[in-house]
């Protein structure tokens, strides 16, 4: 059973400081996902990680795949306060008969404070 | 361009009464849908996905069900809600190992 785990849960920091999300997943997968969720509305997608190595950045944002740690973060440069959200993120899996799906970690609700 | 369609926003309803979610997807055919549950504080947790017309699979025990009639009508449903069944139900379809999601409809159940 593929489980995904992101630390921390809940994050507030300042605007203008550093910080990293991790997301680390227990079974082979070479598609991972970082989602955006703003309070009451769906998600919006952020990065595609395809590849071991891979490196996305937008923006104030920038993720990464390790696929031999099972481990992505989400990194994020000089936090502004429109990035106040909550950051999901998901791995991909496949099941017999063509099926495909997303198992998503518990979300890192983040409040950036001025 | 694609287009993924999910009615009604917001819905109350009290214990015991029936439930129907629908989601309409546009611009293209034959693709996985999904539903998601999240409830409050947690992450979002798979419901059911559907290949094709009349083909669903179920990952969790619960107290709802999923049908799809048509190629891209995927509906969520319940006899009897349950209070535990309140959350932020999304619906979404896959195609070319990309996820689309719905607007999302948030159930209270009271």
């Amino acid at each position: 059973e593929l489980k995904v785990e992101q630390n921390p849960l809940f994050l507030s920091m300042q605007e203008g400081k550093n910080y990293t999300i991790y997301c680390n997943y227990s079974t082979t997968s070479d598609r991972l996902y970082w989602y955006r969720q703003d309070p009451g509305k769906s998600l919006e997608s952020l990065f595609v990680l395809l590849s071991n190595g891979a490196v996305k950045q937008e923006g104030r944002l920038m993720a990464s795949l390790d696929t031999k740690a099972r481990l992505s973060t989400l990194h994020i440069t000089a936090a502004v306060h429109d990035l106040s959200a909550t950051y999901f993120c998901a791995v991909e899996w496949y099941s017999g008969g063509g099926a495909d799906g997303l198992t998503f970690g518990k979300g890192t609700h983040l409040i950036i404070q001025p | 361009s694609q287009t993924i369609h999910q009615w009604p926003a917001t819905l109350v309803q009290p214990v015991g009464s029936p439930l129907s979610l629908e989601c309409t997807v546009e611009g293209t055919s034959n693709p996985n849908l999904y539903w998601y549950r999240q409830a409050a504080g947690r992450g979002l947790q798979l419901l059911f996905y559907s290949v094709g017309i009349g083909q669903i699979s179920s990952e969790v025990p619960q107290n709802l069900s999923a049908s799809r009639p048509q190629d891209r009508q995927f509906i969520l449903s319940s006899k009897k809600l349950l209070l535990s069944d309140s959350g932020f139900y999304l619906c979404a379809w896959s195609e070319k190992r990309k996820a689309f999601f719905g607007q999302g409809t948030r159930l209270t159940v009271v």
